[in-house]
């Protein structure tokens, strides 16, 4: 089956910790991306990436780091520079970064910041 | 940014009514689409306008788009238990941000059995 895998379901973290987020896609989509999701709010864009070793800042990229050496792959991870960083993270997939851009989206990651 | 304003946050209704979710912006869009999510899971696409049409179907769903209002209607008819979950809306605006895609809030959508 096609699709998006994220990886952990669930994520722990101490304050001070980096954590990074997996994302796998076997779609063959060139674009990739990382939204945020707070309760009672919708996403936020985190960075994006349109091809292999090209990313770019979204609207909240603060405390956030991804790579992009593998088109199937798009790890994000969470420095201890966030903030507030437990939230819903997502990542999403499209075929290329143009008109009509229709998005695959992910399960899901759940961190929690202890 | 948030570009997208839905209403209403939460919507209660029983199986068989309809449901109507509205969902408002504030720049020139190239489309407008539907995403539902249900509880702690990925969001999946419904159905894609394009700023140039004004009525689109696809199987119970049926969008309306209004530029001169900046604003779009997502019904559901003969809604169902199953149908229960979040209903975001989101733009792809033109210009710099072309291709990305900014969400609405979301509506939260109940259907008692």
């Amino acid at each position: 089956d096609g699709g998006i895998t994220q990886s952990p379901k669930y994520l722990f973290r101490k304050e001070g910790q980096n954590v990074t987020l997996s994302c796998e896609q076997n779609l063959n989509h060139d674009a990739m991306y990382w939204y945020r999701q707070d309760p009672g709010q919708g996403l936020r864009l985190i960075y994006y990436s349109q091809i292999v070793n090209d990313f770019q800042k979204g609207d909240i990229a603060e405390g956030y780091s991804v790579s992009r050496e593998k088109k199937e792959s798009f790890p994000l991870t969470v420095t201890s520079a966030q903030k507030n960083p437990t939230a819903f993270y997502l990542c999403a997939s499209s075929p290329s970064l143009s008109g009509a851009n229709v998005l695959t989206f992910g399960a899901g990651s759940r961190l929690t910041v202890l | 940014s948030q570009q997208g304003e839905e209403d209403p946050q939460a919507l209660s209704i029983q199986e068989g009514e309809n449901a109507t979710m509205n969902c408002s912006y504030k720049t020139s869009i190239n489309n407008l689409q539907w995403y539902r999510q249900n509880s702690g899971r990925g969001l999946v696409h419904l159905i894609l306008i394009r700023s140039n049409e004004r009525e689109k179907h696809s199987g119970r769903l049926r969008v309306t788009l209004d530029t001169s209002k900046k604003s779009s209607s997502l019904l559901i008819t003969a809604s169902r238990a199953a149908d229960t979950a979040s209903y975001f809306c989101a733009t792809e605006d033109g210009g710099t941000s072309y291709g990305k895609l900014t969400f609405g809030q979301g509506t939260i959508l109940t259907v008692h059995p």
